[in-house]
């Protein structure tokens, strides 16, 4: 399996739901990540897990939590949203932080804060 | 945050033709990847150059790397129409961090 799985495709949620995302990777990768991204504009970095422990926090707001429940999956729990915040959510994961090889993308979860 | 910039926004071209992308960043790095994006949906990893190294290619794809002029250069050669999509070149760091640039919009045209 080569692939990062990311659920659900689209979602669409109130300014006071709370929601998650999901990830899974089956390809042994040890550095996951979760990124945002605007229309027409490049991925930013929000949280990068490492063996499965938080390593670095872009400095992203609290209403975004993730967890890391263990190597293959990855979730971003989503409480209290603002509009602004929609966009397209990208995870990703490197067997070696990127060093070596390059990063395997999921398709992305759209989301449309409402 | 973004590393540095993508040069140009946008491009079109002919079926056929050959498409060059340039990208500049402004810290030193291990290593640069470009990454292709179709409309929205994930990023797909075509190309990853160490900082060591000049050049590299990868069936139609030839990069280039300039360490002195932190800058690097994507080709894409005898385009195709599914070559439509944004190209984003990437940096990497000690850090785990992968920054990208702004990305450049490919067109082709057939």
């Amino acid at each position: 399996d080569t692939e990062v799985t990311q659920t659900p495709k689209h979602l669409v949620m109130g300014m006071t739901n709370k929601k998650s995302l999901k990830c899974e990777q089956h390809m042994g990768h040890r550095a996951m990540y979760w990124y945002k991204q605007k229309a027409k504009k490049p991925p930013e970095l929000m949280f990068v897990y490492s063996y499965e422990k938080l390593s670095i926090n872009e400095s992203v707001p609290s209403r975004f939590s993730p967890e890391c429940p263990n190597s293959s999956l990855l979730n971003l729990h989503l409480h209290a949203l603002q509009p602004e915040d929609s966009a397209l959510y990208l995870c990703a994961s490197s067997q070696d932080g990127g060093q070596g090889k390059g990063y395997t993308f999921g398709s992305g979860t759209r989301l449309t804060v409402v | 945050s973004q590393q540095g910039e993508e040069d140009p926004q946008a491009l079109s071209i002919q079926e056929g033709e050959n498409a060059t992308m340039n990208c500049s960043y402004k810290t030193s790095i291990n290593n640069l990847q470009w990454y292709r994006q179709n409309s929205g949906r994930g990023l797909v990893h075509l190309i990853l150059i160490r900082s060591n190294e000049r050049e590299k290619h990868s069936g139609r794809l030839r990069v280039t790397l300039d360490t002195s002029k932190k800058s690097s250069s994507l080709l894409i050669t005898a385009s195709r129409a599914a070559d439509t999509a944004s190209y984003f070149c990437a940096t990497a760091s000690n850090d785990y961090k992968l920054s990208f640039g702004a990305g450049t919009t490919v067109t082709v045209r057939a």
